[in-house]
């Protein structure tokens, strides 16, 4: 089992639409989550880190984590052909040890397409 | 403020030579790490660096490694080149050691031949 998981897609939505992009995680530790947007060609841009449950909203985005179920979300409302790229989920799992450093553990991304 | 700058931006070697990456983190921030990115895939964790100790690796061999330097700054080495290490290089800096929010900088693109 992948420590973290997404749908590869290509989600494609309309624009104006609501995209809505899931993640889960193995480690019921974890305790920071994060969101990544990357173009094509380009390097991981944050666009949005949540730390505990409930709902987090920046602009048209609102990234949501369910702890419990080991589940984080992105939704993107009102969708732009420029939200077209992939979105990176990324989590930082606590070590054997229990503590927390530097690592961030990445899913494979999702490939999101917004048409005109 | 400058964001994290990485160098060269592409660079294509051929299979057994030696390669260092550059990073210079975001002004302030104490933590670097490097991640490696191939095609279709999420970033690899490296290693860690803060405080110019190393802090993680991940589970990469023993001909990749990295220093931090009094600076911040930080490279990245990796020596007997495989075709397999063909990918996009990432340095991430964050203000401290555990990872509240990493930023990358735009990336090295190693190609080996």
């Amino acid at each position: 089992q992948k420590e973290v998981e997404q749908n590869s897609g290509p989600l494609s939505v309309p624009e104006g639409a609501i995209a809505s992009l899931n993640c889960t995680y193995s480690d019921r530790v974890s305790q920071s989550f994060f969101w990544y947007r990357q173009y094509s060609g380009k390097s991981p841009e944050l666009i949005m880190s949540i730390y505990s449950n409930g709902d987090k909203e920046d602009g048209r985005f609102t990234a949501q984590l369910n702890k419990a179920s080991q589940y984080v979300s992105l939704l993107i409302r009102d969708s732009q052909p420029s939200d077209s790229a992939t979105y990176l989920c990324a989590v930082n799992i606590v070590n054997a040890g229990g503590t927390s450093y530097g690592k961030l553990t990445f899913g494979q991304g999702t490939i999101l397409t917004v048409h005109p | 403020d400058a964001g994290v700058t990485q160098s060269p931006t592409h660079l294509i070697k051929t299979r057994g030579q030696h390669v260092t990456l550059r990073c210079s983190p975001i002004s302030g921030h104490k933590s670097v790490s490097w991640y490696q990115q191939v095609l279709g895939q999420g970033p690899q964790f490296i290693f860690q660096y803060y405080e110019k100790e190393e802090r993680g690796r991940g589970n990469f061999p023993d001909r990749f490694s990295a220093r931090q330097f009094p600076n911040y700054s930080s490279e990245l080495n990796v020596n007997a080149l495989l075709l397999g290490d063909s990918a996009l290089y990432l340095c991430a800096s964050s203000l401290r050691r555990e990872n509240t929010e990493a930023f990358f900088g735009q990336g090295t693109r190693l190609t080996v031949v």
